[in-house]
């Protein structure tokens, strides 16, 4: 089955851009989600992107996906220490009919 | 529009003793799923549904029953509580299903002891 790995931890000062990266192992994922996580809150939906695209931008937020190194990365600019959190990387197919596997999560600590 | 709502927020359960998580939708969504969540492992796929009288099992299922009687509620039942099955349950929701992305509860923190 699907398999998501993420790194655990990442640092960062206020002001500098941050970096998450994820990589799959299905490469019949079709959709690709990053999820973020406040101490003690569910998850929120950031953003996400289908396997028909390479790149997709939100503001602040860039999902790039690399098809062929099943590899996806999101990118914060201009990370503030409200982007503190615990960022997940989430993969489905669409013929799994909804089933949403994630990845460990990454801790991204902003340091003012 | 309420989203998502789980109940209890907490809950502390001897071993053995059963108990009903709750999750309900007011979003007219299809598909509903149940996670757990612990330190280190992200979150573990329980059960999911795609419809009303529609389960099936995720990637830990064992310990767990579902059911979907109606469309706006998913409960998840621990059948004996086990230590092991100290968590966060999160339960989630979504019109499409992968295409409409998941709404996420505010979670129920488990503990047995």
């Amino acid at each position: 089955g699907e398999d998501v790995e993420q790194s655990l931890f990442l640092s960062v000062r206020e002001g500098d851009s941050s970096v998450i990266n994820c990589t799959y192992t299905d490469s019949s994922s079709t959709y690709l989600y990053w999820y973020k996580q406040e101490p003690g809150a569910g998850l929120q939906l950031l953003t996400y992107i289908f396997s028909n695209m390479d790149m997709k931008q939100d503001q602040r937020l860039t999902v790039l996906l690399n098809k062929k190194d099943k590899h996806l990365s999101l990118r914060i600019a201009d990370t503030q220490t409200g982007d503190s959190a615990i960022y997940f990387c989430a993969g489905g197919t669409a013929g799994n009919t909804g089933k949403l596997i994630f990845g460990q999560g990454t801790t991204l600590q902003v340091k003012p | 529009n309420a989203g998502v709502t789980q109940t209890p927020k907490f809950q502390v359960l001897k071993t053995g003793q059963s108990m009903t998580l709750q999750c309900a939708q007011d979003m007219n969504h299809e598909y509903m799923s149940w996670y757990r969540q612990d330190p280190g492992m992200g979150l573990r796929l329980i059960h999911y549904s795609v419809g009303a009288g529609i389960t099936d099992q995720g990637e830990v299922p064992n310990g767990y029953n579902v059911s979907r009687s109606t469309t706006e509620d998913f409960p998840l039942r621990l059948l004996s509580a086990a230590p092991s099955q100290t968590s966060v349950y999160f339960c989630a929701s979504s019109y499409g299903g992968l295409t409409g992305g998941y709404t996420f509860g505010s979670g129920t923190r488990l503990t047995v002891v």
